[in-house]
């Protein structure tokens, strides 16, 4: 069954804005990560939030964890053409040890 | 530098064959991995390995096996290909517990 799951399912903006996505999951996990998967291509890591942290900051990324509402957001601010692909969070379950559970994903595109 | 490949990176295959998806990682892992990704679902967990001889089945492991008789390899094996088995798969692998997963640039199967 899926665990996590994006919201939305596809977002458009303009170059230069914030994206925002959401991912919610349904389980105690050990860690979350978020991956960017341009077309065609495989996936790519972005960054791993650990259960007992709250932010994460990577480059232009932030990413939250709020564990008792079981979600996650992914802001990528700034935007660029080049950030146009999937984004995908994973969980780390704590009942399955090293497996991860990915949801549907976002779409995004950034438009020039 | 270490990586992950798959091959081939795209298949045609009549029903009922049998087909053998590669995948080879040089980062020395022990922990591997097999998805497949379809539209609306995501990546779904078809098989693991924690190391040498050791295998367990995914959320979607009927009509797929792996063997790991090696560090560096994960062979798929569709033992008689289905229509249902037209989908793209990643092969993946990672250090351990709580660390980021290296993909392979994915398999694009098709069954006829």
């Amino acid at each position: 069954s899926q665990q996590g799951e994006e919201d939305p399912q596809a977002l458009s903006i303009q170059e230069g804005e914030n994206a925002t996505m959401n991912c919610s999951y349904k389980t105690s996990i050990n860690n979350l990560q978020w991956y960017r998967q341009n077309s065609g291509r495989g996936l790519v890591h972005l960054i791993l939030i650990r259960s007992n942290e709250r932010e994460k900051h990577s480059g232009r990324l932030r990413v939250t964890l709020d564990t008792s509402k079981k979600s996650s957001s992914l802001l990528i601010t700034a935007s660029r053409a080049a950030d146009t692909a999937s984004y995908f969070c994973a969980t780390g379950r704590a009942d399955t040890g090293n497996q991860f559970y990915f949801g549907t994903g976002t779409s995004l595109t950034v438009i020039p | 530098d270490a990586e992950i490949t798959q091959s081939p990176r795209h298949k045609i295959t009549e029903t009922g064959r049998q087909v053998t998806l590669a995948c080879h990682q040089t980062w020395n892992h022990n922990n591997m991995f097999w998805y497949r990704q379809d539209l609306g679902h995501g990546l779904r967990l078809i098989h693991y390995s924690y190391g040498v001889q050791d295998t367990n089945k995914g959320e979607v492991s009927d009509g797929y096996s792996v063997s790991r008789s090696n560090t560096e390899d994960l062979p798929l094996t569709l033992e008689s290909a289905a229509s249902s088995q037209t989908s793209v798969y990643f092969c993946a692998s990672t250090q351990g517990v709580g660390y980021e997963q290296y993909f392979g640039p994915g398999t694009r199967l098709t069954v006829t």
